[in-house]
């Protein structure tokens, strides 16, 4: 199974910040990655799909990037409402992996 | 607007079954692939089992292989997730979620507690 080291674990910042995620993929996932947001007591909800497109909806301040094997998450411009645990996950090869997730916590 | 309503969850008996649905609405769902992928309380995802859009591939976790079966019902626009053999790992929230690869909407959960 493709593994997925989510880093850090948790992270705290202010708002106006920007804020980035990583995840390492264990071997080439060939940009089959999303990022989820989870809020406490709601469902996950689909920010970036294949490395770096922005789903529908999604505020422009959420970007997403890859280098060889890491995938960044980038969050611009903090705002009180992105407080939530976010994972990421890869979609390359069954079975689809998901990273340990990243609580991020405004100050 | 896309909505998926998972039900059929509770409380189990080690080793007892129990039988998940999930009913769509708002898209053609015979076009989907669908998934389940559930989080134990306070832990982190994990894919359960896909279904492509008329059956024809069917994928497992090895943690439910063999225990668990995926179905659905497009006359019915329901996805279903039969589970046998339950232990107390399996105690977690259930999701259904639309599309293969990146799961773009996601149901807002079934609660299946394993305990004696």
């Amino acid at each position: 199974d493709i593994q997925m080291t989510q880093s850090p674990a948790s992270l705290s910042a202010s708002l106006g910040e920007t804020v980035t995620i990583e995840c390492l993929a264990s071997e080439d996932i060939y940009s089959n990655l999303a990022w989820y947001q989870q809020k406490p007591g709601k469902s996950p909800q689909l920010l970036i799909y294949d490395a770096s497109s922005l789903q529908d909806g999604v505020p422009s301040r959420f970007s997403g990037s890859e280098s060889g094997t890491q995938y960044s998450l980038e969050i611009n411009s903090l705002q009180s409402e992105d407080a939530a645990t976010y994972f990421c996950q890869q979609h390359h090869d069954y079975p689809p992996t998901f990273g340990g997730g990243t609580k991020l916590e405004l100050k | 607007e896309v909505q998926l309503v998972e039900s059929g969850g509770g409380l189990v008996q080690p080793g007892r079954s129990l039988k998940l649905s999930c009913l769509a609405s708002g898209f053609t769902f015979s076009n989907y692939g669908m998934n389940w992928i559930r989080q134990a309380p306070g832990k982190g995802l994990e894919w359960v089992a896909s279904i492509s859009s008329s059956s024809s591939y069917i994928y497992y976790a090895d943690t439910v292989k063999g225990r668990f079966t995926i179905s659905r019902d497009n006359a019915k626009n329901t996805l279903y997730l039969q589970m046998t053999s339950l232990r107390s790992e399996d105690t977690a929230l259930y999701y259904c979620a639309r599309r293969p690869g990146s799961f773009d909407y996601w149901g807002q959960g079934v609660m299946v507690t394993v305990s004696s």
